[in-house]
């Protein structure tokens, strides 16, 4: 099975840059999708096809994903930007998530 | 408005069955990747099927064999049979669309609670 590896957690100071990110084997060559989790929140998607941003999504959230390694970037980041994150992909009509990544604004 | 419902959930007992319902509104399920998420207390999320537009399904291996995804085009609804149900079935079951699989999933239900317990 194909598995995607994120930190448990990331802490970044309020106007700071946050970088989350989720390793798999030869990830570059999937298409990678994140989603945003508040407590007692459903998932929100916040990038897809790697880099682009849904409808209503700020442009601090950027993406990229090259070799085995996928990011997620958070520019500017905000009090409202602490939630947990996961990545996403597909893998043979299969649906893998990372385990999330807990974003901590301190 | 574009929306999905979920239902069903509740206090079962192990080895009993369940079905959950997703109502879909402000599209048709029968054009989309239709999926279940699940996420148990404090843990992260875990993909449990998807339905493809083609009719296709499929499931993680972890409940392939005692889980069943289909939709009632009629209705609009997308259902999850879940049987033989285990304590580590214990989960909020979310209902997720797609449009296609590189666009992620881009409308998510609420979620209902499923507890197995005796």
């Amino acid at each position: 099975s194909y598995d995607l590896t994120q930190p448990p957690s990331v802490s970044v100071s309020p106007g700071q840059t946050a970088f989350i990110t989720c390793s798999g084997h030869k990830m570059g060559d999937r298409y990678v999708s994140w989603y945003q989790q508040r407590p007692g929140q459903s998932p929100v998607l916040v990038l897809y096809q790697d880099t682009q941003r849904p409808s209503g999504i700020p442009e601090r959230f950027s993406g990229s994903n090259f070799g085995n390694t996928a990011t997620l970037t958070i520019s500017g980041t905000q009090a409202m930007d602490e939630a947990d994150y996961f990545c996403q992909a597909w893998d043979s009509s299969t649906v893998v998530f990372g385990g999330g990544t807990k974003l901590t604004v301190l | 408005e574009v929306q999905l419902v979920e239902s069903g959930g509740g206090l079962i007992q192990p080895g009993g069955s369940l079905r959950l319902s997703c109502a879909a509104s402000g599209f048709t399920v029968g054009s989309h990747y239709m999926s279940w998420v699940r996420q148990a207390p404090g843990k992260g999320l875990e993909w449990v099927s998807t339905l493809y537009s083609s009719g296709s399904t499929y499931y993680a291996d972890s409940v392939k064999g005692r889980i069943t995804i289909s939709r009632d085009e009629s209705k609009n609804t997308v259902f999850l049979q879940l049987s033989s149900l285990r304590v580590e079935d214990t989960a909020v079951y979310y209902c997720a669309r797609a449009i296609a699989a590189v666009y992620g999933m881009d409308v998510w239900g609420q979620g209902t609670t499923v507890t197995v317990s005796s």
